[in-house]
């Protein structure tokens, strides 16, 4: 069984450039969710992907977005980057919507000056 | 009043000893919920699912109590592989996100 993966590990950003991030998700599951997580903090929802299309949308402006392929992939875009963005980027699959246990990939670390 | 609240810890303990954290949580609807653990700079992993009142693995037990609307996570026999952050996340039937404490961190020395 093929845990989730993301890409890069670490990156390293300007303020105001764009970043894309790739996740492959749990061979079966067919739910991706990305989370943001700042030090200290716990993961915050920025968002699901259920079939190509995001079902759900947490507090996270609209630079944020991403993509699902039909091999149940993804990606995270952020435009505009700014200092606060600097976090630790997880994507997590799942094989339901609604409460099912997430499994995380290793995440990837963005560091934006 | 924050969704779900965790005291961050440290808890600094030696090592066989019974340590218990607790998460409140704000949402009265929640009947089920996770603990995962987080390893320092690594990605959080599943450590109990509980769909009950609560469940034991081996050292691990979790319990929900629905009145005072808490989840509690104790670990008996500590040990220094323990050493983690453990974030609670009480599940709403209605939402497709979930949603993490802050998590508490656990320190235990040899």
């Amino acid at each position: 069984e093929t845990g989730v993966t993301q890409s890069p590990t670490h990156l390293i950003k300007t303020r105001g450039q764009q970043v894309t991030l790739r996740c492959s998700s749990q061979s079966g599951h067919n739910t991706v969710s990305w989370y943001q997580q700042a030090l200290g903090q716990g993961p915050q929802f920025i968002f699901q992907y259920y079939r190509e299309e995001e079902n759900g949308r947490g507090n996270f402006p609209p630079r944020f977005s991403g993509l699902q392929f039909p091999n149940y992939s993804s990606e995270l875009n952020v435009n505009a980057l700014e200092l606060d963005d600097s976090a630790l980027y997880l994507c997590a699959s799942s094989l339901g919507q609604y409460n099912s246990p997430l499994h995380f990939g290793n995440g990837t670390r963005l560091t934006v000056t | 009043r924050k969704e779900v609240e965790q005291d961050p810890g440290p808890f600094n303990v030696p090592e066989g000893a019974t340590v218990a954290f607790n998460c409140t949580y704000s949402n009265s609807a929640s009947q089920s919920f996770f603990w995962y653990r987080q390893d320092c700079r690594k990605e959080p992993k599943l450590l109990m699912s509980v769909y009950s009142s609560g469940n034991e693995d081996g050292r691990f037990t979790a319990q929900l109590n629905r009145a005072s609307q808490y989840i509690s996570l104790l670990i008996r026999d500590s040990k220094l592989s323990d050493s983690a952050t453990y974030l609670c996340v009480p599940l709403d039937t209605g939402r497709r996100a979930l949603t993490f404490g802050s998590g508490t961190r656990l320190q235990v020395q040899p």
